[in-house]
């Protein structure tokens, strides 16, 4: 079935570098595209979303990046810094379907070497 | 503003019982959902309430159940458990504006364990 998933289970980096974190999406209605940030006995936390009319959105120090043509969503995180260690899920919603329904991939654990 | 409560944090069941979680949503938050998340299945969702009614269903057995209460309160409600059932159940909430993508706000989550 069409879902939302992730190229990289794991991903280390080393304090102070930049870090990105990819997913890949299959269904071309999706138009809503969300990441989140989960820590270690926590919910989910909202880090930037992004819709199908925009390529690329920033905030702060998180850049969200949308290429509709290959259907891929990358993250990135600069000057990485232990705190965002954690699992990363990317989440879709298409136009039309319930708000409620988010599509998400799988994770990728986010190690963030001092 | 406070952020989405979810109560109790902890249970332990064992099979067969039934288990009642519930979700206190963000002020002025219409909408709520609810999620499962297992390390093999990742978060799934359950299903979603606004207005006192169910607007979309995930695809999970009958024995998994919900309600919204007027002042947007939700509860999710587990029947005959199973050990597969044990997971972390997730509430999110968001404003509810129909067919407009909203983001959704995640509760701490309720850790169900099933013996």
């Amino acid at each position: 079935g069409e879902n939302v998933g992730l190229h990289l289970p794991t991903l280390s980096v080393q304090e102070g570098d930049n870090s990105i974190i990819n997913c890949a999406y299959s269904n071309s209605a999706s138009d809503y595209f969300i990441w989140y940030k989960q820590e270690s006995g926590k919910g989910p936390q909202f880090i930037i979303d992004i819709r199908s009319n925009m390529d690329k959105r920033q905030g702060q120090r998180v850049t969200v990046l949308l290429n509709k043509t290959v259907k891929h969503l990358s993250l990135q995180i600069a000057a990485t810094q232990p705190g965002d260690s954690a699992v990363y899920f990317c989440a879709e919603n298409r136009y039309g379907g319930s708000q409620g329904n988010l599509i998400f991939g799988k994770g990728t654990k986010l190690s963030v070497k001092p | 503003k406070a952020g989405v409560t979810q109560t109790p944090r902890y249970l332990i069941k064992t099979r067969g019982q039934q288990v009642t979680l519930s979700c206190s949503p963000i002020s002025g938050h219409r909408s709520v959902s609810w999620y499962q998340q297992t390390p093999g299945q990742g978060l799934q969702f359950l299903f979603e309430y606004f207005s006192e009614t169910q607007r979309n269903k995930g695809n999970f057995p009958g024995r998994f159940s919900g309600r919204q209460f007027s002042n947007s309160r939700s509860e999710m409600n587990v029947s005959t458990l199973e050990l597969g059932d044990s997971a972390l159940y997730l509430c999110a909430s968001s404003i509810g504006l129909a067919g407009f993508q909203e983001t959704q706000y995640f509760g701490p989550g309720t850790r169900l364990l099933v013996l």
